[in-house]
């Protein structure tokens, strides 16, 4: 079935450190792949998002890139900072209307 | 920047009681969906809904539960009878992409805790 697997769950990183988190996913139809934060308490904001026909998109501090052959992607984070700590879900749409998201990065800047 | 809102942001309930939780979508959107959080687990699809009727459901949305827009604004999820397992934070969320799925915006959420 639709699923979605994302490493690490917990990412721990020093102030100015760069950090990686990696999804893959089942679904060969999935064709788009947005990545959301969520701080303690509050409701998961989207960040970046990235289609299938593009490898890489960059906005600011963060990157995403994609893998279609391989069916993984990645969000990387430059420059971090400590207002980054937050959960990080990464998330597929396959062929359906339904978001399928991983099972989060709970990330840690350390100042 | 227009929100998703929802209320109430806390509901408490007995087991077996009927629950209705509110959401109201950003008003140019045309996809309304529903979504929950168990406590420190991933965000799980519920139901998906466009043009007035259910467009998708997961197997976590049975017979108890409900989806209507009861006006131009409202999108509401009804749960018939609660089980102690629908405790969770309940999000609802909408879009106006084209393309089905993208680009969600979520609401603060409802944090469902049945006794």
């Amino acid at each position: 079935g639709e699923n979605v697997e994302q490493h690490p769950s917990t990412l721990s990183v020093q102030e100015g450190d760069s950090a990686v988190i990696k999804c893959t996913y089942s679904d060969s139809a999935s064709n788009y792949f947005p990545w959301y934060k969520q701080e303690l308490g509050k409701r998961p904001q989207l960040i970046i998002d990235i289609r299938s026909n593009v490898g890489e998109k960059k906005d600011q501090r963060i990157a995403v890139t994609l893998n279609k052959t391989a069916k993984h992607f990645s969000l990387h984070i430059t420059e971090t900072q400590p207002e980054d700590s937050a959960v990080y879900f990464c998330a597929a749409i396959p062929s359906s209307y339904k978001l399928i998201f991983g099972s989060g990065t709970r990330l840690l800047v350390r100042p | 920047e227009p929100e998703v809102t929802q209320t109430p942001s806390h509901q408490v309930t007995q087991m077996g009681q009927e629950v209705i939780l509110r959401c109201v979508p950003i008003s140019n959107h045309l996809y309304f969906y529903w979504y929950r959080q168990i406590l420190g687990q991933k965000v799980e699809f519920l139901v998906s809904f466009y043009n007035n009727e259910i467009s998708e459901k997961s197997e976590i949305f049975d017979d108890q539960f409900s989806v209507e827009r009861p006006d131009g604004s409202n999108f509401t999820l009804k749960i018939r009878s609660t089980k102690l397992e629908d405790s969770a934070m309940y999000f609802c969320a909408s879009s106006e992409a084209i393309q089905r799925g993208e680009k969600l915006f979520f609401g603060s959420g409802t944090q469902l805790s049945v006794l």
